[in-house]
């Protein structure tokens, strides 16, 4: 089976800190997603990338950027951490094509305090 | 754009109820749909898929069936059991391309015993 794993279960960071959100996956997708889950709205696709060093914004970029320097790896950076990035952020992956769906990693509790 | 509404929750059912949550999708073309499902304090886990229209994807005991002349693919269910009780989100995604998927706003099941 593939595996997402993401480094962290839970953190808790500091206003204007930077953060690093680590995902890596082990069957060599081509395509890795970042969402953010919050109650009442679902999941927000953050970036997403279709290949090592390609990144394309998602609906909602603003305050984060990513970094794919290998493909199984895929980090999210939040420049400068604010009370309102306090989420859920769950990694994805998935093999090139839309008939394929997501291998989601189990996501990380990130609070900003 | 393309977009997916499914019902919103909470939904509550006894042990061994009949479940159906509804889902209906706008899209261009002839998309693939998912049912994801959530348990609690974990990532989102693939539970059906259909790839073209009339096909009917089945897991576990759930199955969904891709109606292109309702555009819906309804999650159902013959028997809950508690353990049941998790976030279900259904999603859609062009099967061209290497497209995100779109997600409806998830809806949350309790099953009580």
């Amino acid at each position: 089976d593939v595996k997402v794993t993401q480094s962290s279960r839970y953190l808790v960071k500091r206003t204007g800190e930077k953060v690093f959100l680590e995902c890596v996956q082990d069957m060599d997708h081509e395509n890795m997603f970042w969402y953010r889950q919050d109650p009442g709205l679902g999941l927000r696709l953050i970036y997403f990338s279709y290949d090592v060093k390609m990144k394309e914004k998602g609906d909602i970029p603003e305050g984060y950027s990513v970094s794919r320097e290998k493909k199984e790896r895929f980090s999210l950076i939040l420049e400068s951490a604010s009370t309102n990035q306090t989420s859920m952020y769950l990694c994805a992956s998935r093999v090139g094509g839309g008939k394929n769906g997501y291998t989601f990693g189990s996501g990380t509790r990130l609070t900003v305090v | 754009g393309n977009s997916v509404t499914q019902m919103e929750g909470p939904v509550t059912l006894s042990e061994e109820a009949f479940l159906t949550i509804n889902c209906t999708y706008t899209a261009t073309g002839y998309p693939s749909l998912f049912w994801y499902v959530q348990y609690p304090g974990e990532g989102l886990q693939l539970l059906l898929k259909a790839t073209k229209a009339d096909d009917k994807g089945s897991n576990k005991g759930f199955e969904a069936t891709y109606r292109k002349e309702t555009t819906s693919f309804h999650l159902e269910k013959g028997s809950v059991q508690v353990s049941d009780s998790a976030v279900y989100f259904c999603a859609l995604s062009r099967n061209s391309g290497n497209t995100p998927l779109v997600f409806g706003k998830g809806t949350r099941l309790s099953v009580i015993a």
